[in-house]
């Protein structure tokens, strides 16, 4: 247990479909990142947040959107994706942006696959 | 950008051998992190590096962060089973925002 709580864990949905996942951070932690991961290749930073204010969008298609209540909880709300989407979506939490020594607590992941 | 180039992609080994694993880049970090992640879940940190030629050790596992702070290797003694999994490292750029990750080594140690 990392402090970081993802749900869910599994997805399947086509591609008219509308979805959401969840991201909860248990460590009083102050920035949260969503990330996307494939195989084979490198961990793809989508999103960061900082005090709730995102600071960061790595050029990521519209067909997902972000969203972030408070420090605590992130969602990633999806429509209309492409199967090349199909990935591990981890979610991330660190106690400030930035920082050379700052750690980031990753959470479980949501296996997502879009038919 | 600053692209970290992991090798190799996978190490098949049996359990007591050694390993090395590496992490190049032309970019120069402000810090090196080191994590592993098991099937199933995120990573985990084992380590960060802050200064060139720093070596830290975690028991069997021993990380070296290049003079240059453009590279760092893991090396793991006496491999066992549960050492199994995606090994990443990530760089930190010098402005200090947001980290960048390696495709990772994916090492598979077989009792």
């Amino acid at each position: 247990e990392t402090g970081v709580t993802q749900t869910p864990r599994h997805l399947v949905m086509g591609m008219t479909n509308k979805k959401s996942l969840k991201c909860e951070q248990h460590l009083g932690h102050n920035a949260m990142y969503w990330y996307k991961q494939s195989a084979k290749k490198p961990l793809e930073l989508m999103f960061v947040y900082n005090f709730k204010e995102q600071t960061e969008n790595n050029s990521v298609p519209s067909r997902f959107s972000p969203e972030c209540p408070n420090s605590s909880h992130l969602f990633l709300h999806l429509h209309t994706l492409q199967p090349e989407d199909s990935a591990l979506y981890l979610c991330a939490s660190s106690q400030k942006v930035g920082g050379n020594t700052d750690t980031q607590y990753f959470g479980p992941g949501t296996r997502l696959t879009v038919l | 950008t600053q692209l970290l180039e992991q090798s190799p992609q996978f190490l098949s080994i049996q359990e007591g051998e050694n390993l090395t694993v590496y992490c190049n880049s032309s970019s120069v970090f402000s810090s090196l992190q080191w994590y592993r992640q098991e099937p199933g879940e995120g990573p985990v940190l084992l380590v960060t590096v802050v200064t060139g030629g720093e070596v830290k050790k975690l028991k069997r596992l021993t990380f070296q962060f290049g003079d240059a702070r453009k590279d760092s290797s893991l090396h793991i003694t006496a491999a066992q089973p549960g050492d199994t999994g995606l090994y990443l490292c990530a760089g930190a750029g010098g402005n200090n925002n947001d980290m960048r990750f390696g495709a990772g080594t994916r090492l598979t140690v077989k009792p």
